[in-house]
């Protein structure tokens, strides 16, 4: 089973809204990873945790927090989005840190009016 | 830095049709190469890899050869189908770190 699941697949929020999204595997894999993309772009990583501690942050505004409860459940919180923040954010996991493959969900649609 | 050069397209190609998709990254170490594809709406999905030098990585009919002299890992596919219609992306792994370095992405629609 090489299975990323995300939740909600889509969302709407105002820029005063606070939301969460959730991934979520069961692979037994110690990285994960959120990545933002824009339409006709490719991915663009934002943070990854290696064995559920922060390892990079891409220098994201800090209206975006990650949080990984356990090894197989990472979250990204939003507050006090912009407009220009509306993209798929897509989550990954790979089964160790450094230079392994990547598996991907099927994204959550983020829309901010 | 390390970077990855592919072809963006977009390209329209007809049922059949041989395919290729130029792919070429800068030579720091002997990074592992990857293809997604990405089919309207959805995330990313692994196509196929390769590790180290020589190496071929198949998966549907998809074939790309890690081509070490030419620093290159183009995908060709011998006969596409209208399925195939999606946007694929090269990748390499940037040595000594968790990230994957992405090309910009080629977006194919294949026509009956």
């Amino acid at each position: 089973d090489t299975e990323v699941t995300q939740t909600p697949k889509h969302l709407v929020m105002g820029m005063t809204n606070k939301k969460s999204l959730k991934c979520e595997q069961h692979m037994g894999h110690r990285a994960m990873y959120w990545y933002k993309q824009k339409a006709k772009k490719p991915p663009e990583l934002m943070f990854v945790y290696s064995y559920e501690k922060l390892s990079i942050n891409e220098s994201v505004p800090s209206r975006f927090s990650p949080e990984c409860p356990n090894s197989s459940l990472l979250n990204l919180h939003l507050h006090a989005l912009q407009p220009e923040d509306s993209a798929l954010y897509l989550c990954a996991s790979s089964p160790r840190p450094f230079t392994d493959t990547q598996y991907f969900g099927p994204g959550t649609r983020l829309t901010v009016l | 830095g390390d970077s990855v050069t592919q072809m963006e397209g977009p390209v329209t190609l007809s049922e059949e049709a041989f395919l290729t998709i130029n792919c070429t990254y800068t030579a720091t170490g002997y990074p592992s190469l990857f293809w997604y594809v990405q089919y309207p709406g959805e995330g990313l999905q692994l196509l196929l890899k390769a590790t180290k030098a020589d190496d071929k990585g198949s998966n549907k009919g998809f074939e790309a050869t890690y081509r070490k002299e030419t620093t290159s890992f183009h995908l060709e596919k011998g006969s596409v189908q209208v399925s195939d219609s999606a946007v694929y992306f090269c990748a390499r792994a940037q040595g000594g770190s968790e990230k994957l370095v992405f090309g910009k992405g080629m977006k194919l629609t294949v026509n009956p």
